[in-house]
């Protein structure tokens, strides 16, 4: 079991360019999230989805979109980038609904906008 | 006021000596509460979960105070590898899909 996957590790992005971060989890989870955490911060919700085919958002959306083609995949989108969304990006991952699971997450994604 | 609020520290403590950690949160309707812990840079990870009852893992102990909104989590017999930044966690519900957390305790363990 790998867990939750995220690529890339790391990413220098110009104003206004796009980019994919990607989340690949293998554990079977039905909920997936993106975070993203700011320096002295807590993390913040950005989008989650409770199934293929399903996301809503979260606490911090603007900026930013996912889909949910599978249960494994879900990628966030930056489509014109602001140096606001300079942060570290966090993908998780639980048996969300009835269970008490908690959430596990992947690895990061730092991300810096000039 | 913070929905889940933590002092952010640091906490300098000598090795082998206890230290505790407050938190508070201003949802009286939270369900589920956690601690996790984050390394400088990395991921963070479930150190354990809290339960009404208080309970305990090895050196680290976690209690919840519903009356008074608040959890601590206890660690006794400090090591150089609990150095690290302690994550105050609740959810609003069981399916724990909405966590909160705050923003974190810094702990340095001094040789």
């Amino acid at each position: 079991n790998a867990g939750v996957t995220q690529t890339p590790k790391f990413r220098i992005l110009k104003i206004g360019q796009s980019m994919t971060l990607q989340c690949t989890q293998d554990m079977n989870h039905n909920y997936m999230y993106w975070y993203r955490q700011d320096p002295g911060m807590g993390l913040k919700l950005i989008y989650y989805s409770v199934g293929a085919g399903i996301t809503d958002k979260g606490e911090v959306p603007n900026g930013y979109n996912v889909s949910r083609s599978t249960t494994e995949d879900f990628p966030l989108r930056l489509e014109l980038a602001a140096p606001s969304q300079t942060s570290v990006y966090f993908c998780a991952s639980n048996n969300g609904g009835i269970s008490t699971d908690t959430q596990y997450f992947g690895p990061g994604t730092r991300l810096t906008v000039l | 006021r913070k929905e889940v609020e933590q002092d952010p520290g640091p906490f300098n403590v000598p090795e082998g000596a206890t230290v505790a950690f407050n938190c508070t949160y201003s949802n009286s309707a939270s369900q589920s509460f956690f601690w996790y812990r984050q390394d400088c840079r990395k991921e963070p990870k479930l150190l354990m979960s809290v339960y009404s009852s208080g309970n305990e893992d090895g050196r680290f102990t976690a209690q919840l105070n519903r009356a008074s909104q608040y959890i601590s989590l206890l660690i006794r017999d400090s090591k150089l590898s609990d150095s690290a930044t302690y994550l105050c966690v609740v959810s609003a519900n069981f399916g724990n899909e909405k966590l909160t957390f705050g923003t974190g305790t810094r702990l340095t363990i001094i040789p």
